[in-house]
């Protein structure tokens, strides 16, 4: 099976503008987590979602948003970027059963000047 | 609100030395999850722990779950240089407040010299 995909890998953007990233799980997942990795805070959890709703959300403001599509593809969205929006993107997916192990995709690079 | 805790945040060893990294829960898990990030790359996953007191083996590496179900370890014998990264536990929580939500130590990252 082919793993999490994610595009694009690697993002430029200026402050004020507002981005789009996408994900795409392993065939046959039906749940997408998003992750925000930096060098101070690690990962950290921005939401969950399975069959296009959101079951989990992390403690991120409202700028950073998320949907999932019916053929499980997700996409997050984070408006009016901040300096302090520049991060690995992380998306992983599982088959949406409590306990399972997540695979996580190789991320977007977002760098925001 | 959930806190997972790893030391040490950096480990330096000369190949064929052992080490350890461990993880602490502010509360009981469900179960945890053991990761691999190597520069420049992504998580990768290694181990799912379930069950208290449980042990698991990879070749070199050894997972232990504590009984209390707050505390793991990761133990890689005789390092060598593919074992360069950063290793990360992360807590699942039961409950459906928790769906989706892995909680990440900071993770400890491993330098082996050769």
């Amino acid at each position: 099976k082919a793993g999490v995909t994610q595009t694009p890998r690697y993002l430029i953007k200026t402050r004020g503008q507002q981005v789009t990233l996408s994900c795409s799980p392993i065939s046959g997942h039906r749940s997408v987590s998003w992750y925000q990795q930096t060098p101070g805070q690690g990962l950290q959890f921005l939401f969950e979602y399975f069959s296009e709703t959101q079951r989990n959300k992390g403690n991120f403001p409202g700028r950073f948003s998320g949907r999932q599509f019916s053929n499980s593809r997700s996409e997050m969205n984070v408006s009016t970027l901040e300096l302090g929006d520049s991060a690995l993107y992380l998306c992983a997916s599982s088959q949406g059963l409590a306990g399972e192990v997540w695979h996580f995709g190789p991320g977007t690079r977002l760098t925001v000047t | 609100g959930q806190q997972v805790m790893q030391i040490p945040q950096y480990q330096h060893v000369q190949e064929g030395e052992d080490f350890t990294t461990y993880c602490n829960s502010s509360t009981t898990l469900s179960n945890i999850q053991w990761y691999k990030q190597r520069p420049g790359g992504h998580p990768v996953f290694l181990i799912q722990l379930v069950k208290s007191g449980e042990v698991k083996k990879q070749k070199r590496l050894t997972f232990q779950f504590g009984e209390a179900k707050k505390n793991s370890s990761l133990h890689i014998t005789a390092t060598q240089t593919t074992d360069v990264g950063t290793y990360f536990c992360a807590g699942s929580m039961s409950g459906g407040t928790s769906y989706g939500k892995l909680t990440f130590g900071q993770g400890t990252i491993l330098t082996v010299h050769p």
